[in-house]
């Protein structure tokens, strides 16, 4: 059974810094990209970055360019997104997502909360 | 970039109505078109991709077309179980775009 368990999201001031995981589990982990999806309270959803299956090649939406950094450890079956600068705007509900070979998102933790308040 | 936008934004329909939902996309994405189901409380879950591709196990009542800019997502026969709110996903371009979704409600 595919799993992916994030962890690391909090309250934190604006211009702070954040780093958020996610555990994967039940595929192999290291032939799959893996992106970050985040949802805004009420809002939609929102695409914020993916990385492919070897891990150097990554993309980010323009709302994060610059300020967040994708990475993973295939041999730890884990995915990372280093978050800085922090905004109001980047409050949201953070999920990991296995990506198909096509960019769909087929699997989707359970998500982690991020809370950019002074 | 390009934009997606869903309308409308919310209905409220009767159980055994139809329900359509369209997602326009600011510039042709060929059929390259998902739509996802997320249900209060729950993480997304993907529906059809290709613009009109069920996954399985999804509920015939539920179907996708389109081509180009604009698409549909149609619930043949509202269903109480189909409470949620549905996002549409175009994967034409490097930067992936999700439409501002559609909540629906049983009236």
């Amino acid at each position: 059974e595919v799993q992916l368990l994030e962890s690391g999201g909090g309250l934190v001031q604006p211009g702070g810094s954040l780093r958020l995981s996610c555990a994967a589990s039940g595929f192999t982990f290291s032939s799959y990209a893996i992106s970050w999806v985040r949802q805004a309270p009420g809002k939609g959803l929102e695409w914020v970055s993916t990385i492919n299956d070897g891990g150097d090649s990554t993309y980010y939406a323009d709302s994060v360019k610059g300020r967040f950094t994708i990475s993973r450890d295939n041999s730890e079956n884990t995915l990372y997104l280093q978050m800085n600068s922090l905004r109001a705007e980047d409050t949201a509900v953070y999920y990991c997502a296995k990506s198909t070979v096509t960019r769909l998102f087929d699997y989707w933790g359970q998500g982690t909360l991020v809370t950019v308040s002074s | 970039d390009i934009q997606m936008t869903q309308s409308p934004s919310s209905l409220s329909a009767s159980v055994g109505d139809r329900v359509t939902i369209t997602c326009r996309a600011s510039q042709g994405i060929n059929n390259y078109l998902a739509w996802y189901q997320q249900k209060p409380g729950k993480v997304p879950k993907l529906l059809l991709f290709a613009a009109s591709t069920l996954l399985s196990g999804v509920p015939s009542r539920f179907s996708g077309s389109g081509s180009g800019t604009d698409f549909t997502l149609t619930i043949s026969s509202l269903q109480p179980e189909d409470v949620a709110t549905y996002h549409c996903q175009e994967y034409n371009s490097a930067l992936l775009t999700f439409g501002g979704g559609t909540k629906v409600e049983i009236k």
